[in-house]
């Protein structure tokens, strides 16, 4: 089993439309959360990073983080087709520097 | 644009080959990642450095070895290729070695194909 699951996708949404990605993790001792956007033969870019439980937001963008259940989710407002990319959750332990990444969700908006 | 460089974009070459990537940090940063991203494996962590010394390692292999160098550059070697070493190797930056507001920033990565 792997240590961070995230649904591949694709996820096809209308422009708009909240899009909600989640990721479940195993390892209780994860402290900080990240979510990354990547755009095809790109490298990630960093969007929301959070530290514990709770929920943050920037713009059309909200991070949750639910400890308790092992499950963190990015929702995105009003979603733009320049929103079609793949998003990776993140996520590390406080004494490491290493990242752990789920595999991804390929999202699409519809113009 | 997150400010970290990479060199070069992409690189064809044979098994058996050996091949030097390149990584600039943002002005500042002190930690340098390695990670590499193949369509079987997703991303995976591979070293860091940080201030020039080893600090942690993941997955990688003995044939590949890394370093970074006084101007914080680092260089990621990966030797004896094989077909399997086929990826997009990215690097990362950070300010310093971890905690709150340390997160990476990636490049924009190094296709690799071993043919």
């Amino acid at each position: 089993q792997k240590e961070v699951e995230q649904d591949p996708g694709p996820l096809s949404v209308p422009e708009g439309a909240i899009v909600s990605l989640n990721c479940t993790y195993s390892n209780s001792a994860f402290q900080y959360f990240m979510w990354y956007r990547q755009y095809s033969r790109k490298g990630p870019e960093l969007l929301m990073y959070t530290y514990s439980s709770g929920n943050k937001e920037d713009g059309r963008f909200t991070a949750q983080v639910d400890k308790s259940s092992k499950y963190i989710s990015l929702f995105i407002r009003d979603s733009q087709p320049s929103d079609s990319a793949t998003y990776l959750c993140a996520m590390r332990v406080d004494s490491s520097y290493k990242l752990i990444f789920g595999s991804g969700t390929r999202l699409l908006v519809r113009p | 644009d997150s400010g970290v460089t990479q060199t070069p974009k992409h690189l064809i070459t044979a098994t058996g080959q050996r091949v030097t990537l390149r990584c600039s940090p943002r002005s500042g940063d002190l930690s340098v990642y390695w990670y590499q991203q193949s369509l079987d494996q997703g991303l995976q962590f591979l070293i860091q450095y940080y201030n020039g010394e080893e600090r942690a390692k993941g997955n990688i292999l003995e044939r590949f070895s890394a370093q970074q160098f006084p101007d914080l550059h680092s260089e990621l070697n990966l030797s004896s290729l094989e077909l399997g070493d086929s990826a997009l190797y990215f690097c990362a930056s950070s300010v310093g070695r971890g905690g709150i507001g340390n997160e990476q920033f990636f490049g924009p990565g190094t296709r690799l194909t071993v043919l």
